[in-house]
């Protein structure tokens, strides 16, 4: 059954810093991953798709990497601004007959970054 | 360009009362459409998709049904609302195919009283 993990749940940094959010999952039979951010109250906004023959995508300040054979993802987030604020959700979609049109969804990382 | 709207945003209803959220998408046909639940530390879980007109897969027994009347439009209803409804409820679509995005509403917080 997958699982897909995001570590830490929570981070506050300062403005301006580098940092990386980490998304891990069990099973490599993946179609693709991808990255989302919600606001306070708010839908979901996709951030970036990274299909699995794919190692990495990039979106302005944003890079995301996979892994496929470790199970691993990560967004990286350059130069913090307050406005990137927000929970951080990844979501794997499954190579599974019959079961591809699900996403997997971690319980996504709460970000602060502190002007 | 594709947009998706959800309403209403808030909704609070006793116990008992019926339910009918509706989402709309424009600027795209034949999309998969998606009905998702968020409890604070539960994450999101799936509870109804369809991939055409009329056609509802439901993912968890619940009180809730679902509904797709028409190909941009997918309904959210119960006959009678339980207080464990409350939640966060998010509508989603994508095009088809395997490597493509889900793009998500806005949500409507749903408080049962």
């Amino acid at each position: 059954k997958q699982e897909v993990t995001q570590i830490p749940a929570a981070l506050s940094v300062p403005e301006g810093e580098n940092l990386v959010l980490n998304c891990s999952f069990t099973d490599s039979a993946i179609y693709n991953l991808q990255w989302f951010r919600q606001d306070p109250g708010k839908g979901l906004t996709s951030l970036l798709l990274i299909q699995s023959s794919q190692r990495e995508q990039t979106s302005g300040r944003l890079n995301a990497s996979l892994d496929k054979s470790s199970g691993r993802s990560t967004l990286y987030i350059a130069a913090s601004q307050p406005g990137d604020s927000a929970t951080y959700l990844c979501a794997v979609r499954l190579r599974e007959a019959g079961n591809n049109r699900k996403l997997i969804w971690g319980l996504g990382t709460s970000l602060a970054v502190n002007p | 360009s594709q947009t998706i709207h959800q309403w209403p945003a808030t909704l609070v209803q006793p116990v008992g009362s019926p339910l009918s959220l509706e989402c709309t998408v424009e600027g795209t046909s034949n999309p998969n459409l998606y009905w998702y639940r968020q409890a604070a530390g539960r994450g999101l879980q799936l509870l109804f998709y369809s991939v055409g007109i009329g056609q509802i897969s439901s993912e968890v027994p619940q009180n809730l049904s679902a509904s797709r009347p028409q190909d941009r439009q997918f309904i959210l209803s119960s006959k009678k609302l339980l207080l464990s409804d409350s939640g966060f409820y998010l509508c989603a679509w994508r095009v088809r195919g395997v490597n493509t995005e889900a793009f998500f509403g806005q949500g409507t917080r749903l408080t049962v009283v």
